[in-house]
């Protein structure tokens, strides 16, 4: 029963050096996400995915990047850390991109880049 | 594009108490609205959603109710518990899924 699942929790980087975060869903869905949650500010999409071996960017993707290439697992990339990429990381997944589809959520990495 | 505004707070009310939680939106579509909630250490969590005009989404005693004509989606308990505290977050969904700001409650015993 382990819907999503990020990994690693937390992580402190230093400015510059590179990280990988990962996300597995064990649902079968087709749509995956990467969200930032920054405060007063809600989540903002990175980047996302409608299916293996597609991804495109969402509303902050600059600084990341993120690649499917198996169905369960969504990865996102920090080349060159900064500071301003300081934030807890969410993953989503959802069965279908149709508006009444809802979103599963893993349960976050936090990220500290000093 | 695509938003959602709603109360920031925070929200501290003490047990038994009515809560509401303001959120509007802006959209070009028709979209669905959700309300999430992410209990302290963990993810987000659906707590309830409606998908057209004047439904009702209702779990765990909350309920929202799709207002086309105010463009709103208002939360609401009668009597809120310690186990409420939580942050909420309103949501959108037509193309993609935009999210509120986030409201903090803290309810007090």
């Amino acid at each position: 029963n382990a819907g999503v699942t990020q990994t690693p929790k937390f992580r402190v980087l230093k400015t510059g050096q590179s990280m990988t975060l990962l996300c597995a869903q064990d649902m079968n869905h087709e749509y995956m996400y990467w969200y930032r949650q920054d405060p007063g500010m809600g989540l903002r999409l990175i980047h996302y995915s409608v299916g293996e071996g597609t991804t495109a960017k969402g509303e902050v993707p600059d600084g990341y990047n993120v690649s499917r290439l198996k169905k369960q697992n969504f990865l996102l990339g920090l080349e060159s850390a900064a500071p301003s990429q300081t934030s807890v990381y969410f993953c989503a997944s959802s069965y279908s991109k149709a508006r009444v589809a809802e979103a599963f959520f893993g349960q976050g990495t936090r990220l500290t880049v000093v | 594009g695509d938003s959602v505004t709603q109360m920031e707070g925070p929200v501290t009310l003490s047990e038994e108490a009515c809560l509401t939680i303001n959120c509007t939106y802006t959209a070009t579509g028709y979209p669905s609205l959700f309300w999430y909630v992410q209990y302290p250490g963990e993810g987000l969590q659906l707590l309830l959603k409606a998908t057209k005009a004047d439904d009702k989404g209702s779990n765990k005693g909350f309920e929202a109710t799709y207002r086309k004509e105010t463009t709103s989606f208002h939360l609401e308990k009668g009597s809120v518990q310690v186990s409420d505290s939580a942050v909420y977050f309103c949501a959108l969904k037509a193309n993609d899924m935009r999210f509120g700001a986030g409201t903090r409650l803290t309810v007090k015993p």
